[in-house]
This record gives C-alpha cells, sequence and structure tokens, in this order.
C-alpha cells in the first residue's frame, strides 16, 4: 500500500473558525511531511515530523499547529486563518534514516477556502 | 539543497518521447536528483532519483552527465495522461526538499 490518504478533500472555513486537516498512511513511514501549495505555484514546506517529532518548522505562523500523534497520522490544526491561507494543503510521508534521502509519498491534498 | 533550473515549458507530441532537461551546476557531491510530477490538482507523484548513474524504471528513464551538473528526464512514449508539471529537485540526505516552478509539459495528440 503505497498511498497517503488526507481528508477532507475541500474545506472552507471562516476566520474565526478552528478545523483540523487529517492525513494518514499506512507505509511504516517514520517522516511525515505538511506543504502549502498556492495557485499555479509549486509546494513550499511547512513542517517536517521525524519519528513523531517536529524536526523542521519553516517560519510558519503560529495559527497553523501541526501534530503527529502516532507514526501514522498527522493533523494540521488550523485556527484564526486568513484568506490569503487558502492554499492546496498537501500531506507527504517517507522512510527516514539520517544521511539517507527517500523518495516522498504525497497524498492528494486538502483544497482549503478561508472566507 | 542546490539550486535547479527547468525549462517553464515544453510540448511533446503523444508516442513521442518527452526529454525533460534540468540544469543543477551547483550540485554537491552527496545530493541525489529527484524527479516528481504533478498532474492538475492532484498531489506531486514521484518519477525516479539517481545520484550518478544512469536509472531506468517503469515510469522514465534518468540520464545524468558525467559532471553531474544537469540531467534529463525521459518519458520514452508520451501520453495524454502524461501532460503536468514535472519537478527537478537535488537534495541532500535530509528531509528538507525545496520545489522549483517545473515544466510543464503539454502532450499533443
Amino acid at each position: 500500500d503505497t498511498e497517503v490518504t488526507q481528508t477532507p478533500k475541500h474545506l472552507v472555513m471562516g476566520m474565526t473558525n478552528k478545523k483540523s486537516l487529517k492525513c494518514e498512511q499506512h507505509m511504516g513511514h517514520r517522516a511525515m511531511y505538511w506543504y502549502k501549495q498556492k495557485a499555479k505555484k509549486p509546494p513550499e514546506l511547512m513542517f517536517v515530523y521525524s519519528y513523531e517529532k517536529l524536526s523542521i518548522n519553516e517560519s510558519v505562523p503560529s495559527r497553523f499547529s501541526p501534530e503527529c500523534p502516532n507514526s501514522s497520522l498527522l493533523n494540521l490544526h488550523l485556527h484564526a486563518l486568513q484568506p490569503e491561507d487558502s492554499a492546496l494543503y498537501l500531506c507527504a510521508s517517507s522512510q527516514e534514516t539520517i544521511g539517507i534521502s527517500y523518495e516522498q509519498y504525497f497524498g492528494p491534498g486538502t483544497r482549503l477556502t478561508v472566507t | 539543497d542546490a539550486k535547479t533550473t527547468q525549462p517553464p515549458s515544453m510540448d511533446c507530441a503523444e508516442g513521442r518521447a518527452a526529454n525533460l532537461p534540468c540544469n543543477h551546476s551547483t550540485i554537491s557531491g552527496n545530493e541525489y536528483v529527484y524527479w516528481y510530477r504533478q498532474i492538475h490538482s492532484q498531489g506531486p507523484q514521484y518519477i525516479i532519483h539517481g545520484l550518478k548513474n544512469n536509472e531506468t524504471n517503469e515510469m522514465a528513464s534518468l540520464i545524468i552527465t558525467e559532471d553531474r551538473k544537469s540531467s534529463t528526464l525521459i518519458l520514452p512514449h508520451a501520453t495524454l495522461r502524461d501532460t503536468a508539471v514535472y519537478y527537478c529537485i537535488v537534495t541532500g540526505g535530509y528531509q528538507k526538499v525545496t520545489f522549483g516552478i517545473g515544466t510543464k509539459l503539454q502532450v499533443i495528440p
């Protein structure tokens, strides 16, 4: 199974709402990633978790709060977002060994609209 | 990670080979060349990667020059389903991956 699943597929939220994006993989990968992709732009890395610990935060605003409750799940909690945060949010996973790079497997993304 | 340069767009006739170039002149010895593609509104899909030898899998071939400063992704028989943005990425043994603007490949019937 080389699938990364993301829910929901689409999300519309107001600026005062709190919502969460979910990502799941069952490939035994120990690295998981959140990316943000604006229209007609490449994906931009937001966060990386390695063995359930946050290892990279690309200076993302605190209104985005990641969580990795176990090795298969990755959440992105959203609070007080701005309209400019509307984007496709992508989750990815990969194997993890220090000093070795591995390919990443991406989910289909959650299309977020902030009104 | 080393910076990559790709043409912004390319066309390819259906059934012909698509050759997508990538320049990475500042690549260092321990950095790999990865290729991903993103079909419209889907998540990126891993295609192939290599260090210095040419690589082939069921999707594509990767040709890396001897000096490793450039590479070419070859889709041997392009189909309409290969229309996508193709990203060439250079990365070492760590997690941070930086996507460039990629090449938008249009396969023409």
